[in-house]
């Protein structure tokens, strides 16, 4: 079976400009998550999805960041304009249900210059 | 709401000693608790986790953990170090159908 996968798996941009992260969830998972992971630290909660629906966005920074997941699978996380301390590890990951175990995707790291 | 503690971010070994990681939760309903593992450059991976059934847990890689209610604890044990073990640990908490929330993170380094 086919785990999460994510892309990029690496992106260095400039700051100001938009970024774009993609995430393909394990197949027949309803819920799927975008984290966020500084250096040297764990997996923070950006958004939660229960198929096409956000069910928890409170930790996503709407100024600028903006996420979507048509048709209730794959999963697109963008940031515009991007700053320098966006500069961190996006991880993707997704379970069958909210309660059920979260399994994660490589990650995207991203650097702001 | 929950929270988690781990002691120690930087915990070294040697081969085929044995490794204790220690994680502390605080959380106002009955936990899930999990154990992932990260290496370098790659996402996390499940190696074990406590849904309320047996309070001692048994994961992957000869890795277990024991749920202590009384001490609101939950560290991870391996009897003998292996080089592959060297990665990141983080302990993570969850009630009910609350977000997982983790820990900061143990690096655990093995010596040959």
């Amino acid at each position: 079976e086919a785990g999460v996968v994510q892309s990029p798996r690496y992106k260095i941009i400039e700051k100001k400009q938009p970024v774009a992260f993609w995430c393909n969830p394990i197949s027949g998972h309803n819920t799927l998550y975008w984290y966020l992971q500084n250096l040297g630290q764990g997996p923070e909660l950006l958004i939660r999805y229960e198929n096409e629906e956000a069910v928890d966005d409170s930790q996503l920074p709407k100024d600028r960041f903006s996420a979507e997941r048509l048709k209730g699978v794959d999963s697109t996380l963008k940031i515009q304009p991007a700053e320098l301390g966006d500069s961190a590890v996006y991880l993707c990951a997704s379970s069958s249900t909210g309660i059920e175990t979260q399994y994660f995707g490589p990650g995207t790291r991203l650097l702001v210059l | 709401a929950q929270s988690v503690t781990q002691l120690g971010s930087h915990v070294s070994v040697s081969e085929g000693a044995l490794v204790l990681l220690r994680c502390n939760y605080s959380s106002s309903v009955p936990p899930y608790l999990f154990w992932y593992v990260q290496y370098p450059n790659q996402g996390l991976q499940l190696l074990l986790k406590y849904t309320s059934a047996a309070t001692l847990v048994k994961g992957i890689n000869g890795f277990e953990a024991e749920f202590k209610k009384s001490e609101t604890s939950f560290h991870l044990t391996k009897p003998s170090a292996h080089m592959s073990d060297a990665a990141e640990y983080f302990c993570a908490v969850r009630g009910g159908n609350t977000p997982l929330v983790f820990g900061k993170g143990t690096r655990l380094s093995v010596i040959a």
